[in-house]
């Protein structure tokens, strides 16, 4: 079964928006990470947060983890056309052998 | 994505034929993964290995083989192909120490099973 669940699974927003997307696990972790997916393309490595973190941030992305809850956010300010793709959280469920387990994913569109 | 690479990009094989998707990386990570990418399961481990000569199953390893007698190739192999096993496969590599940076992934391999 999954690990991780993201919500919603689709979303689509007009360009300069905010685009906010959420996973929720199921095990405890000791980090998580986003990818993004270009269509047809293989996943790309976003950022990482480790369980004793909350929050962290690169460019315009902005990541939160809440381990009491077993959830995390994805929120990307001001988004551009470029930005559409699919977005996967990965979690390593406390596995120590750096065995990610990945969501269904969340298809974002941005319209220009 | 320069430095590890997957053949083929596309493969059209027959029921209960074997065939084998090759991965290669240029880094000499230690971890290597296989995943596969189906519409509404997202992306699903198959197997993964930690360094040469060791490898461990993930969620669907069933009707699936690996090897990893070298560090820099992972290849996937499926005994006798079904249409269930049709889909993207993806190879990933990792390395031990460098966890911030996460998986690089490869192309994927489209592979239809008819």
């Amino acid at each position: 079964s999954q690990q991780g669940e993201e919500d919603p699974q689709a979303l689509s927003i007009q360009e300069g928006e905010n685009a906010t997307m959420n996973c929720s696990y199921k095990t405890s972790i000791n980090n998580l990470q986003w990818y993004r997916q270009n269509s047809g393309r293989g996943l790309v490595h976003l950022i990482l947060i480790r369980s004793n973190e909350r929050e962290k941030h690169s460019g315009r992305l902005r990541v939160t983890l809440d381990t009491s809850k077993k959830s995390s956010s994805l929120l990307i300010t001001a988004s551009r056309a470029a930005d559409t793709a699919s977005y996967f959280c990965a979690t390593d469920a406390l596995t120590g052998t750096y065995k990610y387990i990945f969501g269904t994913g969340t298809r974002l569109k941005v319209l220009a | 994505d320069a430095g590890i690479t997957q053949s083929p990009r596309y493969k059209i094989t027959e029921t209960g034929r074997q065939v084998t998707l090759m991965c290669h990386q240029t880094w000499s990570h230690s971890y290597m993964f296989w995943y596969r990418q189906d519409l509404g399961h997202g992306l699903r481990l198959i197997y993964y290995s930690a360094a040469a000569d060791i490898t461990d199953k993930g969620e669907v390893p069933d009707g699936y083989v690996v090897s990893r007698s070298k560090t820099e190739n992972f290849p996937l192999t499926l005994e006798s192909a079904t249409r269930s096993q049709t889909s993207v496969y993806f190879c990933a590599s990792s390395e031990a120490g460098r966890l911030n940076y996460g998986y690089t992934f490869g192309s994927g391999t489209r592979l239809t099973v008819v």
